[in-house]
């Protein structure tokens, strides 16, 4: 039962360069959503998925890029990275509704640094 | 306004001894679903109790309870017989079941003392 899988978990990027990250998930949940985390810090939203082919920004989603073409696969995009976001990334996933299985279940998270 | 707030960055505890973390949230959504996540040093997040807003008997997962006050709109855990491993972050977060929306706190440090 592999749940939620991201990968890299680490990744050192140049300023300027562009990477993406990884998002699978095979549990056929609707629900997929991309978290910044920051040091010290709680979880931001950049963006997430209600469905295939449909998504919508979260609370920071300046300077990324995503899509779902599938129900499994939620790819993180970024594009001329920044040192501002380095950060760890965390993608999620979860059922529309219904009980304790509409919580989250949490990937392992990435690691960047923009240096 | 914040939806999600825990007003304790950090907290203490003597292995062994119970601890209670803090957690009030803001809802107008009559139907919501309250977690508890832990996140270690290691960094992944770990689900560890859920309590619905009609669930009329506070969750117990364990040694992790959920202290769950409707009219005060608090829902803080509670951890007994603290052990070592405990020590972690602990995060706070709701979901409107009208809305979908997901919403975490910022999170309590707690530290396990030998």
């Amino acid at each position: 039962n592999a749940g939620v899988t991201q990968t890299p978990k680490f990744r050192i990027l140049k300023i300027g360069q562009s990477m993406t990250l990884q998002c699978t998930q095979d549990m056929n949940h609707n629900y997929m959503y991309w978290y910044r985390q920051d040091p010290g810090m709680g979880l931001k939203l950049i963006y997430y998925s209600v469905g295939a082919g449909i998504t919508d920004k979260g609370e920071v989603p300046n300077g990324y890029n995503v899509s779902r073409s599938t129900t499994e696969d939620f790819p993180l995009r970024l594009e001329l990275a920044a040192p501002s976001q380095t950060s760890v990334y965390f993608c999620a996933s979860s059922y529309p509704r219904g009980g304790a299985n509409y919580g989250y279940t949490f990937g392992s998270g990435t690691r960047l640094t923009v240096v | 306004a914040q939806k999600i707030t825990q007003t304790q960055p950090g907290m203490f505890v003597q292995e062994k001894e119970a601890v209670t973390l803090d957690c009030t949230y803001d809802t107008s959504d009559p139907s919501y679903g309250l977690f508890w996540y832990k996140q270690p040093s290691s960094g992944e997040m770990i689900f560890l109790i859920y309590q619905g807003s009609y669930d009329q008997q506070n969750a117990t997962e364990g040694r992790y309870s959920l202290n769950f006050q409707k009219a005060r709109k608090s829902a803080n855990l509670v951890i007994s017989a603290s052990q070592l491993g405990d020590s972690a972050m602990y995060f706070c977060a709701m979901r409107e079941v009208l809305t979908g929306q997901f919403y975490f706190g910022t999170g309590t440090s707690l530290t396990v003392i030998p």
